[in-house]
């Protein structure tokens, strides 16, 4: 699987929404682009994943540029409670081994 | 969602013994399932793929008589840290998939290991 570039922290207000990019230049047709999450001393957690179109839950919307060589992860309205560690995979098999690269870091302040 | 159980959440040790980590699908059976190895200040480094019914499959570098695998049933697999070191110390995930329709794993909480 090819591999993602992500800043290796950033900050973010309260209730402010927190962009959070992803360059994958050499991402394949058959690559989704998926994100999980961190928080200190816990399991990830699933975010959001996509193939093509932008997307959109609960939880995040993720923009995918036309050429798919970077990504988006925007987190609407950000608490304190998504301080984690944000990580940006790419996987032509969800059900399969995931890398994991260093993510970014992302402190929400109030 | 589905959820992923470890057993034990934190275990200590003496040096030389041995520490068997539990990782179960609660609602949702998984032929394949993942153990990964975190270090402080560190990401996530896949250390085998476990598959039920079958040996397990490690990622170079990884010892497996020393990290022994067993996946006997679509909703348990156990991490057997054998003879542990102190520098085996570490936080140990697991992750699964459904065997079905669904697009994504689950994570366990993790297991921090100390080995004195």
């Amino acid at each position: 699987d090819a591999k993602t570039t992500q800043p290796p922290s950033m900050d973010c207000a309260e209730g402010r929404a927190a962009n959070l990019p992803c360059n994958h230049s050499t991402i394949s047709g058959n690559e989704y682009v998926y994100w999980y999450r961190q928080i200190h001393s816990q399991g990830p957690q699933y975010i959001i994943h996509g193939l093509k179109n932008n997307e959109t839950n609960e939880m995040a919307s993720l923009i995918i540029t036309e050429d798919r060589k970077s990504s988006t992860l925007i987190l609407p309205h950000a608490t304190l409670r998504d301080t984690a560690v944000y990580y940006c995979i790419l996987t032509t098999d969800s059900w399969g081994k995931l890398q994991f690269g260093a993510g970014t870091q992302v402190v929400v302040t109030p | 969602g589905a959820v992923v159980s470890q057993h034990p959440s934190r275990v200590i040790c003496k040096s030389g013994t041995s520490v068997k980590i539990e990782c179960r699908s609660l609602d949702f059976q998984a032929t394949t399932m993942f153990w990964y190895r975190q270090f402080p200040k560190q990401s996530l480094m896949l250390m085998a793929t476990s598959n039920e019914g079958s040996k397990a499959t490690y990622e170079q570098g990884v010892e497996k008589d020393k990290f022994l695998i067993n996946h006997a049933s679509l909703t348990l697999s156990t991490l057997t840290v054998t003879s542990a070191h102190p520098e085996d110390s570490s936080f140990y995930i697991c992750s699964a998939g459904r065997t079905s329709g669904q697009e994504t794993q689950y994570f366990g909480p993790g297991t921090r290991l100390l080995v004195l």
